[in-house]
Protein backbone atom coordinates (compact mmCIF):
# COMPACT_ATOMS: atom_id res chain seq x y z
CA UNK A 1 0.00 0.00 0.00
CA UNK A 2 1.91 3.61 -1.02
CA UNK A 3 -0.18 5.41 0.31
CA UNK A 4 0.44 9.03 -0.18
CA UNK A 5 3.34 9.63 -2.96
CA UNK A 6 4.88 12.87 -3.57
CA UNK A 7 7.00 13.87 -6.59
CA UNK A 8 10.00 15.27 -7.01
CA UNK A 9 11.56 14.78 -3.89
CA UNK A 10 13.54 17.72 -4.36
CA UNK A 11 13.34 20.35 -6.71
CA UNK A 12 15.52 23.54 -7.56
CA UNK A 13 14.07 26.50 -9.56
CA UNK A 14 14.54 29.72 -10.60
CA UNK A 15 12.75 32.88 -9.75
CA UNK A 16 9.82 33.43 -12.05
CA UNK A 17 9.94 29.45 -13.51
CA UNK A 18 6.98 27.71 -13.30
CA UNK A 19 6.54 24.05 -11.85
CA UNK A 20 3.69 21.26 -10.47
CA UNK A 21 4.06 19.20 -7.26
CA UNK A 22 2.19 16.07 -7.79
CA UNK A 23 0.42 14.36 -4.91
CA UNK A 24 -0.77 11.09 -5.21
CA UNK A 25 -2.98 8.63 -2.55
CA UNK A 26 -4.23 5.07 -3.62
CA UNK A 27 -6.38 5.05 -0.34
CA UNK A 28 -10.04 6.31 -2.37
CA UNK A 29 -10.07 9.19 0.35
CA UNK A 30 -12.21 12.11 -0.44
CA UNK A 31 -9.92 14.90 1.46
CA UNK A 32 -6.75 16.27 0.22
CA UNK A 33 -4.98 18.83 1.15
CA UNK A 34 -1.27 20.82 0.68
CA UNK A 35 0.93 22.42 3.66
CA UNK A 36 4.39 24.36 3.43
CA UNK A 37 6.73 23.65 6.11
CA UNK A 38 9.23 26.66 6.76
CA UNK A 39 12.36 26.50 9.01
CA UNK A 40 11.36 26.09 12.66
CA UNK A 41 7.53 26.68 11.76
CA UNK A 42 4.91 24.29 11.85
CA UNK A 43 2.65 22.97 8.74
CA UNK A 44 0.91 25.91 7.24
CA UNK A 45 -2.36 24.97 5.02
CA UNK A 46 -1.87 26.25 1.11
CA UNK A 47 -5.46 24.77 -0.44
CA UNK A 48 -7.39 21.61 0.73
CA UNK A 49 -10.09 19.72 -1.56
CA UNK A 50 -13.58 17.86 -0.31
CA UNK A 51 -13.52 15.90 -3.31
CA UNK A 52 -13.05 15.68 -7.17
CA UNK A 53 -13.84 19.03 -8.62
CA UNK A 54 -13.94 20.79 -5.66
CA UNK A 55 -11.30 22.90 -3.83
CA UNK A 56 -10.95 25.50 -1.55
CA UNK A 57 -8.09 27.73 -0.09
CA UNK A 58 -6.15 27.38 3.44
CA UNK A 59 -3.95 29.50 5.14
CA UNK A 60 -1.19 30.79 2.47
CA UNK A 61 -3.11 30.28 -0.78
CA UNK A 62 -1.54 32.96 -3.09
CA UNK A 63 1.48 32.59 -5.75
CA UNK A 64 -0.39 28.68 -5.74
CA UNK A 65 -2.69 27.09 -7.77
CA UNK A 66 -4.79 23.46 -7.58
CA UNK A 67 -7.17 21.22 -9.16
CA UNK A 68 -8.51 17.85 -8.24
CA UNK A 69 -9.66 16.15 -11.58
CA UNK A 70 -9.81 12.54 -10.19
CA UNK A 71 -10.14 11.35 -6.49
CA UNK A 72 -6.61 10.00 -6.33
CA UNK A 73 -4.40 13.67 -7.48
CA UNK A 74 -4.14 16.80 -6.31
CA UNK A 75 -1.61 18.42 -7.92
CA UNK A 76 -0.14 22.03 -6.70
CA UNK A 77 1.15 23.85 -9.70
CA UNK A 78 3.41 26.92 -8.42
CA UNK A 79 3.02 29.96 -11.61
CA UNK A 80 6.07 32.05 -11.00
CA UNK A 81 8.15 30.80 -8.26
CA UNK A 82 9.62 33.43 -6.16
CA UNK A 83 11.91 32.80 -3.23
CA UNK A 84 9.67 33.03 -0.52
CA UNK A 85 8.26 29.86 -1.49
CA UNK A 86 11.44 28.04 -0.66
CA UNK A 87 9.93 25.66 1.42
CA UNK A 88 9.09 22.03 2.24
CA UNK A 89 5.47 20.83 0.86
CA UNK A 90 3.83 17.82 2.32
CA UNK A 91 0.54 16.42 1.12
CA UNK A 92 -2.04 15.47 2.89
CA UNK A 93 -5.31 12.98 2.51
CA UNK A 94 -7.75 11.62 4.37
CA UNK A 95 -11.26 9.68 4.52
CA UNK A 96 -14.37 11.29 3.88
CA UNK A 97 -15.05 10.50 7.49
CA UNK A 98 -15.21 13.55 10.05
CA UNK A 99 -14.14 13.63 13.61
CA UNK A 100 -12.53 10.47 15.10
CA UNK A 101 -12.06 9.13 12.16
CA UNK A 102 -10.15 10.10 9.09
CA UNK A 103 -7.14 10.51 10.34
CA UNK A 104 -4.41 12.83 8.34
CA UNK A 105 -2.08 10.41 6.06
CA UNK A 106 0.93 12.33 5.05
CA UNK A 107 3.44 12.34 1.82
CA UNK A 108 7.42 12.29 2.40
CA UNK A 109 7.42 16.01 1.42
CA UNK A 110 8.79 17.96 -1.60
CA UNK A 111 11.83 20.27 -0.78
CA UNK A 112 11.61 23.31 -3.28
CA UNK A 113 14.58 26.06 -2.93
CA UNK A 114 13.86 29.21 -5.37
CA UNK A 115 16.93 30.78 -6.46
CA UNK B 1 -10.32 28.19 15.15
CA UNK B 2 -10.04 26.72 18.82
CA UNK B 3 -6.05 26.81 19.18
CA UNK B 4 -3.88 24.92 21.01
CA UNK B 5 -0.66 25.98 23.32
CA UNK B 6 2.44 23.91 23.81
CA UNK B 7 5.95 23.86 25.35
CA UNK B 8 8.30 25.13 22.42
CA UNK B 9 10.88 21.90 23.49
CA UNK B 10 11.06 19.37 26.29
CA UNK B 11 13.98 16.31 27.13
CA UNK B 12 13.70 13.15 28.35
CA UNK B 13 16.15 10.22 29.14
CA UNK B 14 15.96 6.62 27.25
CA UNK B 15 13.33 4.34 29.02
CA UNK B 16 11.85 7.16 30.83
CA UNK B 17 8.02 8.32 30.63
CA UNK B 18 7.70 11.36 29.03
CA UNK B 19 4.36 13.82 29.87
CA UNK B 20 3.73 16.45 26.62
CA UNK B 21 1.03 19.04 28.03
CA UNK B 22 -1.16 20.97 25.63
CA UNK B 23 -3.44 23.87 26.26
CA UNK B 24 -6.93 24.06 24.59
CA UNK B 25 -9.07 26.12 26.63
CA UNK B 26 -11.15 27.52 24.00
CA UNK B 27 -12.21 23.91 22.66
CA UNK B 28 -15.84 23.43 22.07
CA UNK B 29 -18.05 20.53 22.80
CA UNK B 30 -17.66 19.47 19.37
CA UNK B 31 -13.72 19.29 19.25
CA UNK B 32 -11.31 15.99 19.14
CA UNK B 33 -7.89 16.17 20.05
CA UNK B 34 -5.80 14.82 17.73
CA UNK B 35 -1.90 14.22 18.31
CA UNK B 36 0.30 14.23 15.39
CA UNK B 37 4.59 13.53 15.65
CA UNK B 38 7.03 14.39 12.61
CA UNK B 39 10.07 12.74 12.64
CA UNK B 40 13.60 14.60 11.65
CA UNK B 41 12.95 14.72 7.82
CA UNK B 42 9.77 13.14 7.66
CA UNK B 43 6.18 14.04 7.18
CA UNK B 44 3.60 13.96 10.33
CA UNK B 45 1.93 11.02 11.28
CA UNK B 46 -0.99 10.24 13.73
CA UNK B 47 -0.19 9.11 16.97
CA UNK B 48 -3.52 9.52 18.95
CA UNK B 49 -6.97 11.05 19.63
CA UNK B 50 -9.62 11.44 21.84
CA UNK B 51 -12.56 13.42 23.30
CA UNK B 52 -13.33 12.87 26.73
CA UNK B 53 -12.04 9.97 28.09
CA UNK B 54 -8.11 8.41 28.39
CA UNK B 55 -7.24 6.97 25.40
CA UNK B 56 -4.77 4.36 24.93
CA UNK B 57 -3.08 2.69 21.78
CA UNK B 58 0.52 0.82 20.95
CA UNK B 59 1.91 3.99 20.59
CA UNK B 60 0.72 6.37 23.55
CA UNK B 61 -1.69 7.78 26.01
CA UNK B 62 -3.94 10.41 26.02
CA UNK B 63 -5.09 12.07 29.27
CA UNK B 64 -7.91 14.24 28.92
CA UNK B 65 -8.64 17.27 31.90
CA UNK B 66 -11.96 16.78 33.09
CA UNK B 67 -12.71 20.51 32.05
CA UNK B 68 -11.39 19.41 28.51
CA UNK B 69 -9.08 22.92 28.68
CA UNK B 70 -5.52 20.61 28.51
CA UNK B 71 -4.47 17.05 27.86
CA UNK B 72 -1.08 15.71 27.83
CA UNK B 73 0.31 12.56 25.84
CA UNK B 74 2.04 9.96 27.39
CA UNK B 75 5.21 7.90 26.16
CA UNK B 76 5.31 5.67 28.66
CA UNK B 77 8.92 4.42 27.75
CA UNK B 78 10.47 6.71 25.43
CA UNK B 79 13.15 5.77 22.89
CA UNK B 80 15.34 7.25 20.84
CA UNK B 81 12.96 6.99 18.01
CA UNK B 82 10.37 8.70 19.71
CA UNK B 83 12.59 11.93 18.90
CA UNK B 84 10.42 14.17 17.12
CA UNK B 85 8.13 17.55 16.98
CA UNK B 86 5.02 16.71 18.47
CA UNK B 87 1.42 18.38 17.91
CA UNK B 88 -1.85 18.90 19.18
CA UNK B 89 -4.27 20.05 16.97
CA UNK B 90 -8.52 19.83 17.90
CA UNK B 91 -11.00 19.10 14.99
CA UNK B 92 -14.59 19.51 14.97
CA UNK B 93 -16.11 16.23 14.62
CA UNK B 94 -18.86 17.84 12.61
CA UNK B 95 -18.18 17.37 8.92
CA UNK B 96 -18.96 20.83 7.89
CA UNK B 97 -18.20 21.14 4.13
CA UNK B 98 -14.77 19.95 5.09
CA UNK B 99 -13.84 22.84 7.33
CA UNK B 100 -12.80 20.22 9.93
CA UNK B 101 -10.30 19.04 7.74
CA UNK B 102 -8.24 22.45 7.70
CA UNK B 103 -6.11 21.73 10.62
CA UNK B 104 -3.85 23.79 11.68
CA UNK B 105 -0.51 22.96 13.14
CA UNK B 106 1.29 25.09 15.82
CA UNK B 107 5.09 24.93 16.01
CA UNK B 108 4.57 22.17 18.32
CA UNK B 109 7.03 20.42 21.14
CA UNK B 110 10.20 19.20 20.07
CA UNK B 111 11.15 16.41 21.89
CA UNK B 112 15.08 15.36 22.72
CA UNK B 113 15.28 12.38 24.01
CA UNK B 114 19.15 11.25 25.55
CA UNK B 115 20.52 7.82 25.20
Amino acid sequence: NAGVTQTPKFQVLKTGQSMTLQCAQDMNHEYMSWYRQDPGMGLRLIHYSVGAGITDQGEVPNGYNVSRSTTEDFPLRLLSAAPSQTSVYFCASSSGQGGSRGELFFGEGSRLTVL
Amino acid sequence: DAKTTQPNSMESNEEEPVHLPCNHSTISGTDYIHWYRQLPSQGPEYVIHGLTSNVNNRMASLAIAEDRKSSTLILHRATLRDAAVYYCILRDSLNSGGSNYKLTFGKGTLLTVNP
